[in-house]
């Protein structure tokens, strides 16, 4: 089945810095690719996703590029700011499957 | 407004005893989903349902039972089973199994 390895676990960066946070996936057949972000004590939001059709999406500060050869896609946040500190998990699926696979998870500390 | 309500927000259970969480969902989604997040674990499956009156196993589906008799809801019955009950639990649910998953603010149990 698939498998979604996520790193770093932990990425601590100045305010103003980029951030960026890689996931490798095993299963060719995927094709949606979608990252959560999540605040203490809530459950994770959906901030951007990509279907394997294209190879890059922004929006505003996020972006996400997916390299399907290589079987990895990445999320890279632009000007970090405080409040960008969460936990950021990053997920992997295809029709059939019936649930989303999703990375272990990386903990983003912005410092001021 | 739409959205996913997870009730209680903290719940407490005494040793052999079964609880009920509560999930319920207004956005007319077709599948949901429980998960199970402990510190360093990211988000474990328990259980999924693509319709109503059908549910399959997650990755950690013993000692949980879960039902689907409504499309809107999806309650998961932690049982005596357990044994370490102890964790953030999370409800998703999304249009179909490979779509984008919304989450509610999830249910915190500690065992007294």
């Amino acid at each position: 089945g698939e498998n979604v390895e996520q790193h770093p676990s932990t990425l601590s960066v100045q305010e103003g810095d980029s951030a960026v946070i890689k996931c490798t996936y095993s299963d060719s057949a995927s094709n949606y690719f979608p990252w959560y972000k999540q605040e203490l004590g809530k459950g994770p939001q959906l901030i951007i996703d990509i279907r394997s059709n294209v190879g890059e999406k922004k929006d505003q500060r996020i972006a996400v590029t997916l390299n399907k050869t290589a079987k990895h896609f990445s999320l890279h946040i632009t000007e970090t700011q405080p409040e960008d500190s969460a936990v950021y998990f990053c997920a992997a699926t295809w029709p059939g499957q019936g649930n989303l696979i999703f990375g272990k998870g990386t903990k983003l500390s912005v410092k001021p | 407004d739409g959205g996913i309500t997870q009730s209680p927000k903290y719940l407490f259970r005494k040793e052999g005893q079964n609880v009920t969480l509560s999930c319920e969902q207004n956005l007319n989604h077709d599948a949901m989903y429980w998960y199970r997040q402990d510190p360093g674990q990211g988000l474990r499956l328990i259980y999924y349902s693509q319709i109503v009156n059908d549910f399959q196993k997650g990755d950690i589906a013993e000692g949980y039972s879960v039902s689907r008799e409504k499309k809107e809801s999806f309650p998961l019955t932690v049982t005596s089973a357990q044994k370490n009950p102890t964790a953030f639990y999370l409800c998703a649910s999304s249009m179909e199994g490979w779509a984008p998953q919304h989450f509610g603010d999830g249910t915190r149990l500690s065992i007294l």
